[in-house]
């Protein structure tokens, strides 16, 4: 069952924008990660949060999580081309290592 | 470190045929994913293993697909006979231990005619 679900499903802004995606989930969590994925390439890992952690930043990056709204959130600052790919989220309900996946934001960032 | 390593990159075959991927995680990792990513269902997990045991398969979709990892370096995900429907981008990934950062290959894509 999809634990993770982003929204929006898409998202089209202006080089140089910031741009923010969510992510909610169901149940509770061990940690909740970000990864990019740029169109025929596989996923990478973009950032890791803890359940005790309430924010975290990685150079343009900076993703929140509020447990008590079972959600998070990825802010990608002074957007660039290069940031155009698809973002998941997905979450480690327990320690079993099955992160359990979104269906992802499609980010398009136009020049 | 090369990263995960799968192959081939491109596969086209015609139903009925076997089809073997093949994955070479990462040297230390411990964990070893195979997900399946469509357009309509997104990502999928298949099956993983830790320390070359299979522990978790449920999202094997039927007996048509085998996954096995006879050592550390290496694992295959065969699927016998392939159908149309197994049309997809398979992605091997690997971890370790506590860290639960997944590394994900290229993937394969895989496409039943």
């Amino acid at each position: 069952s999809q634990q993770g679900e982003e929204d929006p499903q898409a998202l089209s802004i202006q080089e140089g924008e910031n741009a923010t995606m969510n992510c909610s989930y169901k149940t509770s969590i061990n940690n909740l990660q970000w990864y990019r994925q740029n169109s025929g390439r596989g996923l990478v890992h973009l950032i890791l949060i803890r359940s005790n952690e309430r924010e975290k930043h990685s150079g343009r990056l900076r993703v929140t999580l509020d447990t008590s709204k079972k959600s998070s959130s990825l802010l990608i600052t002074a957007s660039r081309a290069a940031d155009t790919a698809s973002y998941f989220c997905a979450t480690n309900p327990n320690s079993n290592y099955q992160l359990i996946w979104g269906a992802g934001t499609k980010l398009i960032i136009k020049p | 470190d090369a990263g995960v390593i799968q192959s081939p990159r491109h596969e086209v075959t015609e139903m009925g045929q076997e089809v073997t991927l093949r994955c070479k995680p990462i040297s230390g990792h411990d964990y070893l994913f195979w997900y399946r990513q469509t357009m309509m269902r997104g990502l999928e997990l298949l099956i993983y293993f830790n320390n070359n045991v299979p522990i978790d398969d449920s999202g094997m979709p039927e007996d048509r697909f085998s996954a096995k990892m006879p050592n550390a370096s290496f694992s295959t995900l065969k699927i016998q006979p392939s159908e149309p429907r197994d049309s997809a981008v398979y992605f091997c990934a690997s971890s370790f231990g506590d860290q639960e950062t997944q590394y994900f290959g290229p993937g394969t894509r895989l496409l039943v005619l």
